[in-house]
């Protein structure tokens, strides 16, 4: 079946420094790639997508490659700040005809300290 | 615009009690998903509601039951709760349907359960 690995947590960066989340995944077919992102005592938010090979998704500073020969979509930023510190699912759908169905990472808590 | 709106978004229940948690969405979305949050394991689908009218079991149904009771409203109901279903509830929509698999999901606040 499908699946999500994410790096583990937590990660704790100073503001301003680069950020790596890696995400690799299996899947059979062609599945779509999304990060999604969890501010505190909120729902997930769609942070960004990829739905084919070589494509790049990218909103609010955040980008992830969808990466098919490594099976990865890494979710990076250049300069964190405070307001970035959240959680960080990446999903992919299971391209079947039965709506968005979604599998999930773990998530990985991010702390962004000033 | 509400998007989607749980309730109750906090419940304490005793072990065998029962319980149904509610959703709507006001976005006129066919696809509707009940997930639950559990930490280090991150979302897994329970059931999903791919259009009025249907719904399917998702990765973890045992234990629960869902009504899609119109085109805005799912609900999930736990008959007997047990302290393995102590966990944060999220309802979801989606415009996806047949080959729209790529619709981003939009959640609500979630419910946090704790059976005790």
């Amino acid at each position: 079946g499908n699946s999500v690995t994410q790096m583990e947590g937590p990660v704790t960066l100073s503001e301003e420094a680069f950020l790596t989340i890696n995400c690799t995944y299996t899947a059979t077919g062609y599945p779509s790639l999304f990060w999604y992102v969890q501010y505190p005592g909120e729902g997930l938010q769609l942070l960004l997508k990829a739905t084919k090979a070589d494509d790049k998704g990218s909103n609010k500073g955040f980008e992830a490659t969808y990466r098919k020969e490594t099976t990865s979509f890494h979710l990076e930023k250049g300069s964190v700040q405070v307001s970035d510190s959240a959680v960080y699912f990446c999903a992919l759908s299971d391209g079947g005809t039965s709506g968005s169905r979604l599998t999930f990472g773990e998530g990985t808590q991010l702390t962004v300290n000033p | 615009n509400a998007g989607v709106t749980q309730t109750p978004k906090f419940q304490v229940l005793k072990t065998g009690q029962s319980m149904t948690l509610q959703c709507a969405q006001d976005m006129n979305h066919n696809s509707m998903y009940w997930y639950r949050q559990d930490p280090g394991m991150g979302l897994r689908l329970i059931y999903y509601s791919a259009s009025e009218g249907t719904t399917d079991k998702g990765e973890v149904p045992n234990g629960y039951n869902v009504s899609r009771l119109n085109k805005r409203e799912f609900s999930l109901r736990l008959e007997s709760a047990a302290p393995s279903q102590t966990s944060v509830y999220f309802c979801a929509s989606s415009d996806g349907q047949g080959r729209s698999y790529n619709s981003p999901l939009h959640f609500g606040n979630g419910t946090r359960l704790t059976v005790t």
